[in-house]
């Protein structure tokens, strides 16, 4: 079945604009994640979404970062007032969450490249 | 919080040998722990996964082996193949979420 798609797959913005960063996870998982990782860093924690709980922002590194999900489908990352240190690949990942046993495996997505000049 | 230790960074190894990364958690609530393979330009693609009521786990060559007492995990690959080379991600949690490693540099050479 299809995997996790995020988009768009490339960025380029400049210092000071806004970007939104989309992710469609796999149909049927109800947790979604978001991750940041720097070049040749590891996965960050960004944020957690369960089902219609409310979500687990502990890794938002401040408060130009927010996301939204709508129900157990797409979400949106966005960054708000962009600075050259928010360069990285944003990564989605979705898990069954609930609607499978615990602990459940993430499936990432192929990532989005945000590069800000 | 979890805190996850990786090593060894980077591991260069001949093909037809073995590699092993090793992992070290922190908190002993932890029950799982994935292993995970990324490519260049790619997401992290899940290779095995482990839970705290097994201590070891084989899938053709890759296998992972569990210690909780000791708390450390990792990740063995036997008879290594070019196509192994790629950055390799431990990590561990609970029911929600995942603190991953900094990653290892495995490079195959022909």
């Amino acid at each position: 079945g299809a995997g996790v798609s995020q988009s768009p797959s490339n960025k380029v913005t400049e210092k000071g604009k806004d970007v939104e960063l989309r992710c469609d996870p796999i149909s049927g998982h109800t947790a979604l994640y978001w991750y940041r990782q720097r070049l040749g860093q590891g996965l960050e924690f960004l944020i957690y979404f369960q089902g219609n709980s409310a979500p687990d922002k502990s890794g938002l590194p401040s408060d130009r970062f927010s996301a939204e999900r709508t129900g157990e489908s797409v979400s949106t990352l966005t960054i708000q007032r962009t600075q050259q240190e928010d360069s990285a690949v944003y990564l989605c990942a979705s898990s069954p969450g609930l609607a499978g046993p615990p602990p459940s495996a993430q499936y990432f997505g192929p990532g989005t490249r945000l590069t800000v000049t | 919080g979890e805190n996850v230790e990786q090593h060894p960074s980077t591991l260069s190894v001949q093909e037809g040998d073995s590699a092993v990364i090793k992992c070290t958690y922190s908190d002993s609530a932890s029950n799982y722990f994935p292993w995970y393979k990324q490519e260049l330009g790619k997401g992290p693609q899940l290779i095995i996964d482990i839970r705290s009521n097994v201590g070891e786990k084989k899938d053709q060559r890759i296998a992972v082996t569990l210690n909780k007492t000791a708390k450390h995990f990792s990740l063995h690959i036997t008879e290594t193949q070019p196509e192994d080379s790629a950055v390799y991600f431990c990590a561990a949690g609970g029911y929600s979420t995942l603190t991953f490693g900094k990653g290892t540099m495995l490079l195959v050479s022909p």
